[in-house]
């Protein structure tokens, strides 16, 4: 069955670093577009970032362009968020989540569980 | 960036109640809006894709309208496990966005 499994969450300072990942099974990662979308504790949804199914688009939020890098290694089934110099407003649980099908415009249809953020001094 | 509205931002409902959640996007999305719904402690799933389309395995009395700006979600006989915070997102650009949620609960 699919899944999408993330880690790499984690208590930093602010201006520091961390990079996240997501595991991926059950389906063909190379075919996918993935992206990462976080909530902020208590608050609604958030989409952070996309990455084509060949690793050649990405796209990002304002909030997050300049600081966060998205990634793919299609031979590891595995998506990357690099984030560099954090923020306490990027505390949150990171998702990652798949494409339905194989354009740019899909809906998600599978996601993680989420792995923690915090940025705090 | 295209900005998504969604109201009301909170209901009450009874089990058996008929519902319905509003979503308006700042500019013309076709049919490229999308429904999720999340419980609390877990991620979303989706509910909906192509403004109409139900996702395998979501049960029928879930629905979705709507086309160009203006869409709707209609839960047609509000069942226990129904409660939960529901969202809309667009996805006619690879910038997607999400609306505020709007929160169901008893």
């Amino acid at each position: 069955q699919v899944q999408v499994v993330e880690s790499g969450g984690g208590v930093v300072q602010p201006g520091r670093s961390l990079r996240l990942s997501c595991a991926a099974s059950g389906f063909r990662f190379s075919d996918y577009g993935m992206h990462w979308v976080r909530q902020a504790p208590g608050k609604g949804l958030e989409w952070v970032s996309y990455i084509s199914y060949d690793g050649i688009n990405q796209y990002y939020a304002d909030s997050v362009r300049g600081r966060f890098t998205i990634s793919r290694d299609n031979s590891k089934n595995t998506l990357y968020l690099q984030m560099n110099s954090l923020r306490p407003e990027d505390t949150a649980l990171y998702y990652c989540a798949k494409n339905r099908g194989y354009g740019d415009y899909e809906p998600f249809d599978y996601w993680g569980q989420g792995t923690v953020v915090t940025v705090s001094s | 960036d295209i900005q998504m509205t969604q109201s009301p931002s909170s209901l009450s409902g009874s089990v058996g109640d008929r519902i319905t959640i509003s979503c308006r996007a700042s500019q013309t999305i076709y049919n490229y809006l999308n429904w999720y719904q999340q419980k609390p402690g877990r991620a979303p799933t989706l509910l909906i894709y192509a403004a109409s389309t139900l996702q395998s395995g979501v049960p029928t009395r879930f629905s979705g309208s709507g086309f160009g700006t203006d869409f709707t979600l209609t839960i047609t006989s509000l069942q226990p496990d129904d409660f939960a915070t529901y969202y809309c997102q667009q996805s006619s650009t690879t910038h997607r966005s999400f609306g505020p949620g709007t929160k169901v609960d008893i």
